[in-house]
């Protein structure tokens, strides 16, 4: 297909991992990018990975990337009330001169 | 850098009135992107430039929906007649052509 594909919400344990999940289609997207939104904000973006790397490492944050199954998955360690957010997750297309095509994005709730 | 820059940050207009939003994206970006998010539909890219020239307008939903860049620094996404069902956060993000994308934080249109 063509989509982006995100699950809708996710609730976590304040201090617990949270992993959103994201399957994506265009096997040459060098980039795959993770943004995120506050409420009433834009998007912000958190972190991206390139698509000659499986892993990618940022304080709190872990991406993962499945090239053979175009799996995405972003780990938040230690998750915060603050991280309470709507998560997309995206890919480059550059057959199409560079848009982004985003997954629909994931509510992530932290509960204390 | 002030980073992508929007105005206004809301907008409440009357349907059938004329609505002109604004972007300045960030110096030295040659892309250019106008997105729509609503709730129903999501992140839509509406239609993006690279060096000031439209590349892809597939997403303007119809005639009533028209945007410029005459400049690198300065576009505008216009609405004319604009009508209730175009109430949502329009976005305009900027990047150097190919590269990660960094959005401003929206215009919020209300159109009664």
């Amino acid at each position: 297909g063509e989509d982006v594909e995100q699950s809708l919400f996710l609730s976590v344990r304040e201090g617990d991992s949270s992993v959103i999940n994201c399957t994506y289609t265009d096997s040459s997207s060098t980039y795959l990018y993770w943004y995120k939104q506050e409420p009433g904000a834009g998007l912000q973006l958190l972190t991206y990975i390139f698509s000659n790397m499986d892993m990618k490492q940022d304080q709190r944050l872990t991406v993962l990337l499945n090239k053979k199954d175009k799996h995405l998955s972003l780990r938040i360690a230690d998750t915060q009330t603050g991280d309470s957010a709507i998560y997309f997750c995206a890919e480059i297309r550059y057959n199409q001169g560079g848009k982004l095509i985003f997954g629909q994005g994931t509510e992530l709730s932290v509960k204390p | 850098d002030a980073g992508v820059i929007q105005s206004p940050r809301h907008e409440v207009t009357e349907m059938g009135q004329e609505v002109t939003l604004r972007c300045k994206p960030i110096s030295g970006h040659n892309s250019l992107f106008w997105y729509r998010q609503t709730m129903m539909r999501g992140l839509e890219l509406l239609i993006y430039f690279n060096n000031n020239v439209p590349i892809d307008d597939s997403g303007m939903p119809e005639d009533r929906f028209s945007a410029k860049m005459p400049n690198a620094s300065f576009s505008t996404l216009k609405i004319q007649p604009s009508e209730p069902r175009d109430s949502a956060v329009y976005f305009c993000a900027s990047s150097i052509r190919g590269d990660t994308q960094y959005f401003g934080p929206g215009t919020r249109l209300t159109v009664l």
